[in-house]
C-alpha cells in the first residue's frame, strides 16, 4: 500500500521568503511522486513530478522538489514567495500497480503575507 | 490543446435527489478518472476507466454512485440518492495509458442540503 503525509496543514510565509512544504511518502515499490497546486475554485494543476530520473526536479513557477529515498521525502521549495503562490498544495504518489492512480496527501494551504 | 471539460460547475440539490456530472477528457487520452474531494481533504479516486472499461472502482459507493464511459470518450458520474456527506468537488481527470501525468478538470462542486 502507498500513502502520503503532508506535514503542516497551513504554512504562512512573508513575500520574498523561502517556501518549504513538506511531504513524506510510504511505498513498497519505487514511487512516482507529484506536487499539484489548487487555486480557489479551480482544479488541480501539476507543478512537477518525479519519475525516477534526476532526484532534483524543477517545476513551473520557480518551484522545485528533491526526492530523498533515505528520508522517504519529497519536499517542495521555492526560494522567494510571491503573493500569487497563495494556494493549496497537494503531494501525491502513484499507485503501486502503476495504473496512474494517484494517492493524495491532505494538502497544505500556503499563505503569503505582504 | 483543450483541457478536461466538466459540467455543471456548481450544483445544489436536496438529499435523496439525484445528480449527474459530465466529463470530456483531453483528446487522445484513453484513461479517465473521477475523484472526490471533500472540503479540507485531498482528492480520493472513485473510479478509473481505460477506454470504456473499468480498471478500478474499489472506492466507489456502488449503492448510490454509478459511472459510465460509453464509446471510450465522455463519461458521466451519477449519484442517486444523494446524501449530505456527498457534498464535495467531483474532479474528472485524464491521462495517456502510461498514466505518468494526470490532467485535471476544474471540478463540479456539489452541495447537498
Amino acid at each position: 500500500a502507498q500513502s502520503v503525509t503532508q506535514l503542516g496543514s497551513h504554512v504562512s510565509v512573508s513575500e520574498g521568503a523561502l517556501v518549504l512544504l513538506r511531504c513524506n511518502y510510504s511505498s513498497s515499490v519505487p514511487p512516482y511522486l507529484f506536487w499539484y497546486v489548487q487555486y480557489p475554485n479551480q482544479g488541480l494543476q501539476l507543478l512537477l513530478k518525479y519519475t525516477s530520473a534526476a532526484t532534483l526536479v524543477k517545476g513551473i513557477n520557480g518551484f522545485e522538489a528533491e526526492f530523498k529515498k533515505s528520508e522517504t521525502s519529497f519536499h517542495l521549495t521555492k526560494p522567494s514567495a510571491h503573493m500569487s503562490d497563495a494556494a493549496e498544495y497537494f503531494c501525491a504518489v502513484s499507485g503501486s500497480s502503476n495504473t496512474g492512480k494517484l494517492i493524495f496527501g491532505q494538502g497544505t494551504t500556503l499563505q503569503v503575507k505582504p | 490543446e483543450a483541457g478536461v471539460a466538466q459540467s455543471p460547475r456548481y450544483k445544489i440539490i436536496e438529499k435523496r435527489q439525484s445528480v449527474a456530472f459530465w466529463c470530456n477528457p483531453i483528446s487522445g487520452h484513453a484513461t479517465l478518472y473521477w475523484y472526490q474531494q471533500i472540503l479540507g481533504q485531498g482528492p480520493k479516486l472513485l473510479i478509473q476507466f481505460q477506454n470504456n472499461g473499468v480498471v478500478d472502482d474499489s472506492q466507489l459507493p456502488k449503492d448510490r454512485f454509478s459511472a459510465e464511459r460509453l464509446k471510450g470518450v465522455d463519461s458521466t458520474l451519477k449519484i442517486q440518492p444523494a446524501k449530505l456527506e456527498d457534498s464535495a468537488v467531483y474532479l474528472c481527470a485524464s491521462s495517456l495509458p502510461n498514466g505518468n501525468t494526470i490532467y485535471f478538470g476544474e471540478g463540479s462542486w456539489l452541495t447537498v442540503v
